[in-house]
């Protein structure tokens, strides 16, 4: 069975400073992944997704993941942390074949800014 | 483009009672995911219709359903009421095929007191 795991609930730097959201995923099929961000009291909001070609992507708001297959890893990064980057992470799994439109999601990451 | 819009916003009920949630996607979008987000089990799969027909489901009892118009808007419904069913519910739409993204809605925040 697919699942996500976040390595992490909280996590909390400083303005500036490198940001490093872990996820590691299981899955029996070739994975789609996605990062998601949550702020309060709103949906969620897609990062970046990997769909099979250039392992390193790169998403919105200077994020970017790496995946990593002998890992079965696709951690989340920013090189320098900001303000506005406070909010809640999901790292989710489509699963493929005939589950459609399921995506199966970490238990979530709240990033902490200092400043 | 306007984005994926979920009416009502907040609702109160009490147990037992049904309710009845809205989810309006993207134009051009014929997909449409459910999900119960909560603190305890976090985000969760409902169900997904993909023109007019449900093609997935989840792991939550008969008294969770949904259905889909023919202009691609949904509805689900949760009926008798538990204290546990309170959550924000989240719908998202998407294009259908697999490597699509989803895009999510603000969230219907159910409490059932």
């Amino acid at each position: 069975a697919q699942s996500v795991t976040q390595l992490g609930s909280h996590v909390s730097v400083s303005e500036g400073a490198l940001v490093l959201l872990r996820c590691n995923y299981s899955s029996s099929v070739p994975p789609y992944l996605f990062w998601y961000v949550q702020y309060p009291n709103q949906g969620l909001q897609l990062l970046l997704k990997y769909t099979s070609a250039a392992t390193l992507v790169k998403g919105i708001n200077g994020f970017e993941a790496e995946f990593k297959k002998s890992e079965t890893s696709f951690h989340l990064t920013k090189p320098s942390a900001h303000m506005s980057d406070a909010a809640e992470y999901f790292c989710a799994v489509d699963h493929g074949g005939t589950s459609y439109g399921k995506l199966t999601f970490g238990q979530g990451t709240i990033l902490t800014v200092h400043p | 483009k306007a984005g994926v819009t979920q009416t009502p916003r907040y609702l109160i009920k009490t147990r037992g009672q049904q309710v009845t949630l809205s989810c309006s996607p993207i134009s051009g979008h014929r997909s449409v995911s459910w999900y119960q987000q909560t603190p305890g089990q976090g985000l969760q799969f409902l169900f997904e219709y993909f023109s007019e027909t449900q093609r997935n489901k989840g792991n939550f009892p008969g008294r969770f359903s949904g259905r889909q118009f023919s202009n691609s808007r949904s509805e689900m419904n949760v009926s008798t009421l538990e204290l546990g069913d309170s959550a924000l519910y989240l719908c998202a739409s998407s294009l259908g095929a697999r490597a699509n993204e989803q895009f999510f809605g603000p969230g219907t925040r159910l409490t059932v007191l």
